[in-house]
């Protein structure tokens, strides 16, 4: 089994509808990140999480929220979804400042 | 904004060449790293060199950091058609002698390599 995985990888969805990622980690690192990725462009940090009590903003957390439900958890959503968030979104975990391990991703469209 | 910025955007090259991709940034770093992306797939690390080292080596590839020049560049040797796919760099800023712990990636190099 994968040890980040992702849930769902693929949605389509409507203008102003409310959309919920999921990130699943077995690999017991602390630190959570949710990363966009658009066409031709490296990946952007939309919030990261060092552990269950710790939420900061990344880059890009406008229009975004999440929740850390527990250290294996870690839930992106979208309150009211426009089609400029269209994008390729990722989550990742680490350990201390090391390498992160990324997910398969979740191809998000809005109509 | 984006922290590192990368030359070449694409490369092709022919099976058995050398690649160089060169990455700049802005501040400065606690370390720096690659990743490696297959299509629309997740990222997979490559390599991390931190601030203190200059060069570090992992089979077919070798990392350069140039701090004074806020360059690193990434050469892989004896391409192979296996090493298609977008290659990102990754800054962690120094926060005064520590990690921030969060990344800042480049817009990629996409390299393809011909059979």
């Amino acid at each position: 089994d994968a040890d980040v995985t992702q849930t769902p990888r693929n949605r389509i969805t409507k203008t102003g509808k409310r959309i919920m990622l999921e990130c699943s980690q077995t690999k017991g690192h602390d630190r959570m990140y949710w990363y966009r990725q658009d066409p031709g462009l490296g990946l952007r940090l939309i919030y990261y999480s060092f552990d269950v009590k710790d939420i900061n903003k990344g880059e890009i957390s406008d229009g975004y929220s999440v929740s850390r439900q527990a250290q294996a958890k870690f839930s992106l959503s979208l309150e009211s979804a426009i089609p400029n968030q269209t994008a390729l979104y990722f989550c990742a975990t680490s350990e201390n400042y090391n390498e992160q391990f990324f997910g398969p991703g979740t191809r998000l469209t809005v109509l | 904004s984006q922290q590192g910025e990368e030359d070449p955007q694409a490369l092709s090259i022919q099976e058995g060449e050398n690649a160089t991709m060169n990455c700049s940034y802005k501040t400065s770093i606690n370390n720096l790293q690659w990743y490696r992306q297959n299509s629309g797939r997740g990222l997979v690390h490559l390599i991390l060199i931190r601030s203190n080292e200059r060069e570090k080596h992992s089979g077919r590839l070798r990392v350069t950091l140039d701090t004074s020049k806020k360059s690193s560049s990434l050469l892989i040797t004896a391409s192979r058609a296996a090493d298609t796919a977008s290659y990102f760099c990754a800054t962690d800023a120094d926060a005064g002698g520590t990690s921030y712990g969060k990344l800042t990636f480049g817009q990629g190099t996409i390299l393809t390599v011909h059979p």
